[in-house]
């Protein structure tokens, strides 16, 4: 079965700094990636996805992830962030069979510090 | 469009009550999620429909939790009786195959559950 490891709960950073946020994931075939963040008191909000094509990924709001099929990650980085990136960020994975289905990481809460 | 809705916002009740968390999803869509999230265990995936169809339902923790979706833009999660490990954020989520696979999931506001 697949799973999603976020190693950090906790990632502070000063504001205007650059942040990785790591992921692995674990699966014996083809999945897709997914990053969600959560504000404060909101639902979920897709950041951004790997389906297929090229490794790096753009998102919203300045992010970027790059998939690494070697060592099975997909870590999150921005090169600059802002007291507004606040949030709890969220790894998913599917599978290809199952594309429904997101299994979420346990989510690592981003504090920016001014 | 106005994105996923869920009501009510925030519920308290008293152990061994009954308790309904309402979804309506985004006009089209045609898979619904329902997840839990408690500071412990996180995020976890409760059920879903595909087409008003309850497709995997694993993540349902025991008998007292039921969920039903009788229309496309209309699905509740009850709880009876309601436990106070019960207490959590549960969120509704939706999402269509309109874009093929890895299709984003659209989640609503969350209703707060604190179970006395």
């Amino acid at each position: 079965a697949q799973s999603v490891t976020q190693l950090d709960s906790q990632v502070p950073v000063f504001e205007e700094a650059p942040v990785e946020l790591r992921c692995n994931y674990s699966s014996s075939v083809s999945v897709y990636l997914f990053w969600y963040v959560q504000y404060p008191n909101q639902g979920l909000q897709l950041l951004l996805k790997y389906l297929s094509g090229s490794t790096l990924v753009k998102g919203i709001n300045g992010f970027e992830a790059e998939f690494n099929k070697s060592q099975t990650s997909f870590h999150l980085r921005k090169p600059s962030v802002h007291i507004s990136d606040t949030a709890e960020y969220f790894c998913a994975v599917s599978l290809y069979s199952s594309a429904s289905k997101i299994i979420f990481g346990s989510g690592t809460r981003l504090s920016i510090r001014p | 469009d106005a994105g996923v809705i869920q009501s009510p916002r925030h519920e308290v009740t008293e152990m061994g009550q009954e308790v309904t968390l309402r979804c309506k999803p985004i006009s089209g869509h045609d898979y619904l999620f329902w997840y839990r999230q408690t500071m412990m265990r996180g995020l976890e995936l409760l059920i879903y429909f595909n087409n008003n169809v309850p497709i995997d339902d694993s993540g349902m923790p025991e008998d007292r939790f039921s969920a039903k979706m009788p229309n496309a833009s209309f699905s509740t999660l009850k709880i009876q009786p309601s436990e106070p490990r019960d207490s959590a954020v549960y969120f509704c989520a939706s999402s269509g195959l309109a874009g093929g696979p890895g299709e984003t999931q659209y989640f609503g506001p969350g209703t707060r559950l604190l179970v006395l």
